[in-house]
């Protein structure tokens, strides 16, 4: 199947600081999704991207679909501590009608206050 | 965005016994619904695909004997740990596609099962 590398694995910042993380694949996805997840829950869906190029924010959020279909990134601004958690990119496997998402390894991130 | 529920959230059961998991959505209606398996700092890894009126689609590897799983109803799935063992200990969530030109998924919050 199809695999996503995500990094950077973990994230230590301070309040206030900006945070940056990626996505990328060696094959073509249709749609990136960007989840986060806090201890205990379920992963909580946070911004969806369906075109190349796309660039959407939600609040403190951004993220973009690459031109290349090939890569996603997530940028948080003026991290406060309840950013707190794993984000997660993820994407519908191809070819299928199941819908079936092919997920991230997860960004830890840590939030000092 | 749209809701789905997961009952319980926590259980805690004896070696031997079973144990069910309720997926439901609450504001639209899930043809298809996809049980999650997660061990601790690890990301989900897909157990099944779930589709109404049919039998579910299972991943390599994971027992459908073990894991009964039932979507009866637009709205609800279940999934039933069978004779469950301490090694099926981990923490399972459920989720639904939402169909339309931009699917998505949503998940609910998650069940951590514990077998003693």
């Amino acid at each position: 199947g199809q695999q996503l590398n995500q990094s950077p694995q973990s994230m230590f910042i301070q309040e206030g600081e900006d945070v940056s993380m990626n996505c990328t694949s060696s094959s073509i996805f249709n749609t990136w999704l960007w989840y986060k997840q806090e201890p205990g829950e379920g992963p909580v869906l946070l911004i969806a991207l369906y075109k190349a190029g796309e660039l959407t924010s939600n609040g403190r959020l951004t993220a973009q679909f690459g031109i290349t279909r090939k890569d996603s990134f997530l940028n948080i601004s003026a991290s406060i501590p309840s950013d707190v958690g794993i984000y997660f990119c993820a994407g519908p496997d191809s070819g299928g009608s199941n819908y079936k998402l092919t997920f991230g390894k997860g960004t830890l991130l840590t939030v000092n206050p | 965005g749209a809701v789905v529920s997961q009952h319980p959230s926590r259980v805690i059961c004896k070696s031997g016994t079973s144990v069910k998991i309720e997926c439901r959505s609450l504001d639209f209606q899930a043809t298809t619904m996809f049980w999650y398996r997660q061990f601790p700092k690890q990301s989900l890894m897909l157990m099944a695909t779930s589709n109404e009126g049919s039998k579910a689609t299972y991943e390599q590897g994971v027992e459908k004997d073990k894991f009964l799983i039932n979507h009866a109803s637009l709205t609800l799935s279940t999934l039933t740990v069978t004779s469950a063992h301490p090694e099926d200990s981990s923490f399972y969530i459920c989720s639904a596609r939402v169909w339309g030109i931009n699917e998505k998924l949503f998940f609910g919050s998650g069940t951590q099962l514990s077998v003693l």
